[in-house]
């Protein structure tokens, strides 16, 4: 079974720094990656997605991640946090042998410090 | 394009009552999904459907938990009776294709609160 974990339930970091959260997945085949992001009181939004080719992906809003096979790792990175980037981000791992079902972590809390 | 839709935004119930919560999803979306996220974790899938038939409803509890797609488009899911271990947040999503993308564009939610 499918399984995805993120290490870091909360970070913080100060405006303008960088940022990167951790993301290690566990599953049998090639993976579909996904990170999400969750503002309070809203759906998750999709920042960026993996699915073959280049493992470097970039997103929006300034994020990248990096698809590492041999760590089982995708980590969201972002090289100058604004604090509108104050959110709970959450990596998922889709499973490619069933259309479109997706497992997703606990979610990581990101908190920017002025 | 308008977003997924869905209603109500907060709801409280007592214990053993029951509840239904609707789901309308991006025009043309053919996949539709139902999360659960309790405070603290991620959403976890429920049901999913494909068109009007359920593709995957393996984490549903179905002594208690009831979904339906009519006419493939807008979704109910129903909770009869509720428990106390019920109470989070009921997300919907749709996808274009979920063969292709795999994008899921997610509603809301749904606040539930068991007391």
């Amino acid at each position: 079974a499918q399984s995805v974990t993120q290490p870091d339930i909360h970070i913080t970091v100060s405006e303008g720094a960088s940022l990167e959260l951790r993301c290690n997945y566990s599953y049998g085949a090639t993976p579909y990656l996904f990170w999400y992001v969750q503002s309070p009181g809203q759906g998750l939004q999709l920042l960026l997605k993996y699915f073959s080719g280049d493992t470097l992906v970039q997103g929006i809003k300034g994020f990248e991640a990096e698809f590492k096979r041999s760590q089982s790792s995708f980590n969201l990175r972002k090289p100058s946090v604004h604090w509108s980037d104050a959110a709970e981000y959450f990596c998922a791992v889709g499973d490619n042998t069933n259309a479109g079902k997706s497992t997703f972590g606990d979610g990581t809390t990101l908190t920017v410090k002025p | 394009e308008a977003g997924v839709a869905q209603s109500p935004r907060y709801k409280i119930i007592e214990k053993r009552q029951s509840v239904a919560f609707w789901c309308n999803p991006i025009s043309g979306h053919a996949t539709l999904y139902w999360y659960q996220q309790i405070l603290g974790q991620g959403p976890k899938l429920l049901i999913q459907f494909q068109n009007n038939g359920v593709v995957d409803d393996s984490q549903l509890p179905k002594d208690r938990f009831s979904a339906e797609r009519l006419k493939g488009v807008d979704s109910t899911l129903k909770i009869q009776p509720a428990k106390l271990e019920d109470s989070a947040v009921y997300l919907c999503a749709s996808s274009l294709d979920p063969t292709s993308s795999y994008e899921q564009y997610f509603g809301p939610g749904t606040r539930l609160t068991v007391t």
